[in-house]
């Protein structure tokens, strides 16, 4: 099993709110994504980190932001979350070029 | 054109059958090449990884053909619980450490 945890599971909130998606792994990955999908839709690439303060935008265009001030930890936060952005958030993690390992995944809805 | 294709399905089968999946990609300097299985409402897991020799895990042999630049998943004596949308995953050749994921193809076995 991978060592990947994201918080919270489920959310469901408000249009207006802030929210923070936590991500964290324990097996010392470089490299952190975050995927975006849809209900039997295929996963979008949102943001990426190739390690400590590196982040990139990933090919689909989110209005999130992300930060990896350490190794073991990647949010991504909604300043102004709206019923757009309802879907799952995917993180992942990997050693280099080696697999991405999946996070459990947070199910967002905005009314 | 998509950079990894997939057939849709589903692919509805009796338990016991052989079934068989295909994938095609479009950057022949691709490199690493994997199949995740993706459960309902789930998140992706590393299935098997794909290597030019072929490879095999239990019931599951994946193959690998660069010239005609496609990977295969065939799965032997279904089983109800391989019911699940399969995944086919290329890496990206450029300097990034991104993956391509496919839009799955989804499996149905049946009693």
């Amino acid at each position: 099993e991978a060592d990947i945890y994201q918080t919270p599971r489920y959310l469901v909130i408000g249009t207006g709110k802030k929210i923070t998606l936590e991500c964290s792994q324990t097996m010392g990955h470089d490299k952190m994504y975050w995927y975006q999908q849809d209900p039997g839709m295929e996963l979008h690439l949102i943001h990426y980190s190739y390690g400590v303060n590196s982040t990139e935008k990933g090919d689909l265009s989110s209005e999130s932001t992300v930060s990896r001030i350490r190794t073991e930890h990647f949010p991504l936060t909604l300043e102004s979350a709206r019923p757009s952005h309802t879907s799952q958030y995917l993180c992942a993690s990997s050693r280099g070029t080696d697999t991405q390992y999946f996070g459990p995944g947070t199910r967002l809805t905005v009314l | 054109r998509k950079e990894v294709e997939q057939d849709p399905g589903p692919f509805n089968v009796p338990e016991g059958a052989t079934v068989a999946f295909n994938c095609t990609y479009s950057n022949s300097a691709s490199q690493s090449f994997f199949w995740y299985r993706q459960d309902c409402r789930k998140e992706p897991k590393l299935l098997m990884s794909v290597y030019s020799s072929g490879n095999e895990d239990g019931r599951f042999t994946a193959q690998l053909n660069r010239a005609s630049q496609y990977i295969s998943l065939l799965i032997r004596d279904s089983k109800l619980s391989d019911s699940a949308t399969y995944l086919c995953v290329v890496n990206r050749v450029d300097s990034s450490y991104k993956l391509i994921f496919g839009s799955g193809t989804r499996l149905l076995v049946r009693p």
